[in-house]
């Protein structure tokens, strides 16, 4: 198994551009989450989906959608992106909803917005 | 907000001591989580306490949490070069959200 894996590894955008970060598990977990890091920080949580056709908003929504195109894949977009979105994000899943269970996460995505 | 601070920010040790870092939180929880992180690498799952737990070992790690307190502690025992990374706790405080805390980077030094 691959576990959470996310495309791709680096980015580098200007102000304004769009992009869509791509996370995929093949543990057949229901929930999957976005994060980002910042430095100095936790993770903060941006969106999540709870399970197949549901999404939710996290911590820090704003500046970001999300879609949850079928039970394995999760992508997150940028529609016009901003220097404060400089950041390292992290996919991760977590096999039931409402239940005691840890969390898998991708190796990340380190964007950098000019 | 930040659920959980940890505490100390920065830990250096040498091989085969022990470290201890702690995590505080504010509010009442269903669990709490402790993950690891390498550098450049996500986050990666070491144990899980429930809030009617007192006490869990894992292999050379052992948590404790105090919900009078609202703080947990990891101890790891007889350190490793290996362990080098950032710690986080993440608090749980019911559904499906993890949140977490500003974390702890610990240095072991052969």
């Amino acid at each position: 198994n691959a576990g959470v894996t996310q495309t791709p590894k680096f980015q580098v955008l200007k102000t304004g551009q769009s992009m869509t970060l791509q996370c995929a598990q093949d543990m057949n977990h229901n929930s999957m989450y976005w994060y980002r890091q910042d430095p100095g920080m936790g993770l903060r949580l941006i969106y999540y989906s709870a399970s197949e056709g549901t999404t939710d908003k996290g911590e820090v929504p704003n500046g970001y959608n999300v879609s949850r195109l079928n039970k394995r894949e999760f992508s997150l977009r940028l529609e016009s992106a901003a220097p404060s979105q400089t950041s390292v994000y992290f996919c991760a899943s977590r096999l039931r909803d409402r239940e005691i269970a840890e969390q898998y996460f991708g190796p990340g995505t380190r964007l950098t917005v000019t | 907000s930040q659920q959980g601070e940890e505490d100390p920010q920065a830990l250096s040790i040498q091989e085969g001591e022990n470290a201890t870092m702690n995590c505080s939180y504010k509010t009442s929880i269903n669990n709490l989580q402790w993950y690891r992180q390498n550098s450049g690498r996500g986050l990666v799952h070491l144990i899980l306490i429930r809030s009617n737990e007192r006490e869990k070992h894992s292999g050379r790690l052992r948590v404790t949490l105090d919900t009078s307190k609202k703080s947990s502690s990891l101890l790891i025992t007889a350190s490793r070069a290996a362990d080098t990374a950032s710690y986080f706790c993440a608090t749980v405080r019911g559904g499906n959200k993890l949140t977490f805390g500003t974390g702890t980077q610990l240095k072991v030094e052969l």
